[in-house]
Formats: C-alpha cells, structure tokens, sequence
C-alpha cells in the first residue's frame, strides 16, 4: 500500500519569508512524487513532480520541492512567500508498477502567507 | 490551454435519489479518474478507468458507484442511491496515455449535497 503524510495542517509565514511545506511517503518501489495546490472553490492544480533525476525539482510559481529518499520526505518549499501563495497543498504519490497509476493524497496543508 | 470541464457545478439532491455527474477530460487523454474530497477532509480515490473499462477502485466505490463512457468525450460518475455521506465535492481528471510519469489534470469539481 501507498500512504502519505502531511504532518503540518496549516502552516503561516510572513510575506517574503522562505517556506516549507512538509510531505513524507510510504510506498513499496519506486516513487513518483506530485504535488498540487487547491484555491478556494477550485480544482487542483499541479505544481510540480519528482520522476527520476535531478533530486531538486523546480515547479509553477516559483515553487521547487527536494526528493529525499533516505527520509522519504518530498518538502514543497519556496524562497520568498507571495500572499497570493495562500492555499491548500497537496502533496500525492504513485507507484511505477501500480496497474490503475492512481495517486494517493496527503491530508493537505494550509497555507497562510501573511502581508 | 486545454482543461477538464464537469458539470454540474452544483447539485442538490434528496436521500436515495440517482445522481450521475458529468465530465469531458482532456481531449487527447486516455486514463480517466474520480476523486472526492468531502468538507475538510483529504481527497479520497474513487476510480480509475482506462480502455472502457475500470481498472481499478477503491473501497468507496461500491455497488452504488459506476461510471461509464459513453460516447467519445465524455466521462460519468453515477451514484445510484445516494446517502448523507455521499455529501462531497466530486472532482474528475484525466491523464494522457502517453506520459506513464504524467501527471492528472482535474477539473474545478461538483459539489454533491444530498439532504
């Protein structure tokens, strides 16, 4: 079985300061990692994803997010937080052998960014 | 940019009445998907259908739960009998066959109220 956890249900910066958004997974092979940001009354959105490669990912917005797989955490993170970045995040995991490739979400984290 | 559209936006239903919810993924999108997210909670899979038929699913989607593709474009979700916890928003996405690594792209969602 794949799992995911979102430890933080909300997390508030101030505008300008750098934020991190935690995600940790369980999976049986190997990972394929997504997350997505959800506005009020919205769909989701995808920001970015980890494959293969480069464990530094760089996504929509300005937002990049580091695939650690001795933690098996996937943080969402960003230099410098917009107001406009307060949301519901999503972090999601699939595996590569899994028949039906159906995602599987973490709880959600909100995300306040304070002016 | 091409997006996954559902309808209806909103609906209102009694207890124990067929609800069927719809859904145009992306056009050129093989592996389609329903997921629900209920007030406040995480987004919970539903199903996933490839080739016209289910490929996989989940405990929610029971014998009440079916889908079906029938015609070029769009995409179902009918539930046969709803119950108080059908409650929920219904998101649809799509993926293209092509991108194993892809990720899904959903649309804004159908709100489901059953009284």
């Amino acid at each position: 079985a794949q799992s995911v956890a979102q430890p933080e249900d909300q997390v508030n910066v101030a505008e300008g300061n750098p934020l991190t958004v935690k995600c940790t997974y369980s999976v049986s092979g190997n990972p394929y990692l997504f997350w997505y940001v959800q506005y009020p009354n919205r769909g989701l959105q995808f920001l970015l994803k980890y494959i293969t490669g480069d464990n530094l990912v760089k996504g929509s917005y300005g937002f990049e997010a580091e695939f650690n797989k001795s933690q098996t955490s996937f943080h969402l993170k960003k230099p410098s937080a917009l107001v406009s970045d307060s949301a519901l995040y999503f972090c999601a995991v699939r595996v590569l052998n899994n028949a039906g490739n159906m995602l599987t979400f973490g709880g959600g984290t909100r995300l306040m960014v304070k002016p | 940019e091409p997006e996954v559209t559902q309808t209806p936006s909103h609906q209102v239903t009694q207890m124990g009445q067929e609800v069927i919810l719809r859904c145009v993924p992306i056009s050129n999108h093989l592996y389609f998907y329903w997921y629900r997210q209920i007030l406040g909670q995480k987004v919970e899979f539903l199903v996933s259908f490839y080739n016209n038929e289910i490929s996989e699913k989940s405990e929610i989607f029971d014998d009440q739960f079916s889908v079906e593709r029938p015609d070029g474009s769009n995409f179902t979700l009918k539930i046969r009998s709803t119950k108080l916890e059908d409650s929920a928003m219904y998101f649809c996405a799509s993926r293209a066959q092509t991108a194993n690594t892809g990720e899904l792209f959903f649309g804004e969602g159908s709100r489901l109220t059953v009284l």
